[in-house]
This record gives C-alpha cells, sequence and structure tokens, in this order.
C-alpha cells in the first residue's frame, strides 16, 4: 500500500539553528499539504501546493518558515532560525484534488527545540 | 468564523463498553465532516467521512458516525471497543478558503484511554 514517507522521524536543533523536513507524497497525488501539530491540540494548516504552486501559505510564518515542491512531487518544509516555539510535529499529507479526496498522512517528524 | 469543537478531552471506556465521541461544528453551510485516529507519534489514518446523504456513516475499524445537522454535530459511535482503539480521535471539516485550497480544520482532539 501506498504511504507518505517523511523524514527524519524525529530532529533536535538548538533554537537559532536551521532545519528541514522532507516529504514524499503518494505517486500521482497532485496536492501536498504541510501541518504542524503542538502536543495536545489538532493539526493546523502551514501550506498547501497543487503540483508546484502554492494554494494556501496564509498560516505560514514567512519570516522564518519556507516550503518548496519544485517539481510537483516530494517537497521540503525549512525553518530558519528555529526558535523554542516551533518544537512541534511536522505533519504532510497528500491526496489527488478537490475537496472531497482524502488525505493521506505520513508519520510526521517530532521536532524539539532547545 | 468557522470551528470545530470536541469537548471531551479525555475519556476513558473499559473494554467491551459502548463509546461516543462527540464533535460540534460552526460554519456556515453543510461541511465535509471527517474523523480521524492518531496512534502516539504515529500520522493520521482516516476512519470515515460525510459529504451528503444518508446521515449515518460507516468507517473502517467498526467505528460509524451520524451527521445532525440540527444539532450541528458529527459524533463517533462504536458498539464495543477493543484495547487496540486507544488513540486520539480528531474530528475535521473540510474549509473552501478559496482559490481551490480545500483546508482541514480539526478540532483539539479527544484522548481514548481503555480499560482491560
Amino acid at each position: 500500500e501506498a504511504e507518505v514517507a517523511q523524514s527524519p522521524r524525529y530532529k533536535i536543533t538548538e533554537k537559532s539553528q536551521a532545519v528541514a523536513f522532507w516529504c514524499d507524497p503518494i505517486s500521482g497525488h497532485a496536492t501536498l499539504y504541510w501541518y504542524r501539530q503542538i502536543l495536545g491540540q489538532g493539526p493546523e494548516l502551514l501550506v498547501q501546493f497543487q503540483d508546484e504552486s502554492v494554494v494556501d501559505d496564509s498560516q505560514l510564518p514567512k519570516d522564518r518558515f519556507s516550503a518548496e515542491r519544485l517539481k510537483g512531487v516530494d517537497s521540503t518544509l525549512k525553518i530558519q532560525p528555529a526558535e523554542l516555539g516551533d518544537s512541534a510535529m511536522y505533519l504532510c499529507a497528500s491526496s489527488l484534488s478537490g475537496p472531497r479526496r482524502e488525505q493521506y498522512f505520513g508519520p510526521g517528524t517530532r521536532l524539539t527545540v532547545t | 468564523a468557522q470551528s470545530v469543537t470536541q469537548p471531551d478531552i479525555h475519556i476513558t471506556v473499559s473494554e467491551g463498553a459502548s463509546l461516543e465521541l462527540r464533535c460540534n461544528y460552526s460554519y456556515g453551510a453543510t461541511p465535509y465532516l471527517f474523523w480521524y485516529v492518531q496512534s502516539p507519534g504515529q500520522g493520521l489514518q482516516l476512519l470515515l467521512k460525510y459529504f451528503s446523504g444518508d446521515t449515518l456513516v460507516q468507517g473502517i475499524k467498526g467505528f460509524e458516525a451520524e451527521f445532525k445537522r440540527s444539532q450541528s454535530s458529527f459524533n463517533l459511535r462504536k458498539p464495543s471497543v477493543h484495547w487496540s482503539d486507544a488513540a486520539e480521535y480528531f474530528c475535521a471539516v473540510v474549509l473552501n478558503s478559496g482559490a481551490g485550497s480545500y483546508q482541514l480544520t480539526f478540532g483539539k482532539g479527544t484522548k481514548l484511554s481503555v480499560i482491560p
């Protein structure tokens, strides 16, 4: 069964350092999402891609976060510089296009900023 | 503003007992509704979804949910809970944010503990 792949699974970094997360969606899924899940909360959308284009990045803190999906397949989310408040689970999901399409989630990257 | 509310933060049930997890939404139109489950340290798995039609929907792992428009609710149920059902459950709604953006908005989750 096809799955969304994410790496690394765990990341510990010091504040002010740069950190990057990688996501490989299910083959054929044009839509890719990055979510942030703070402990005890539901996931919150950071950015949505349709192919290589950003559809929605209204909740992405653009002063320190960036996301790209250059060839419309895999994607990278970067934080620079990391802050203590960025400690969270970062989830990637993918889907076929449209609102009725199920989003398939990867296992996530647990980020701890010290 | 549109929102999803899960009023129960933590529920504990005995194995074999029935389960109902509550979800209420605030949205101008009938939204698309989902229930996801998350095991510790894992991603989310879709249990079931409602778009239209029959208000009682069946999902995986023996779960079902009922959409009640008059109560703006979409409660998740299971007649007999198994120990492996212990996890965190999230209700979510798809919002059309415009320009092709269909954003999943999640509730804060309900953590389910199962007593043997």
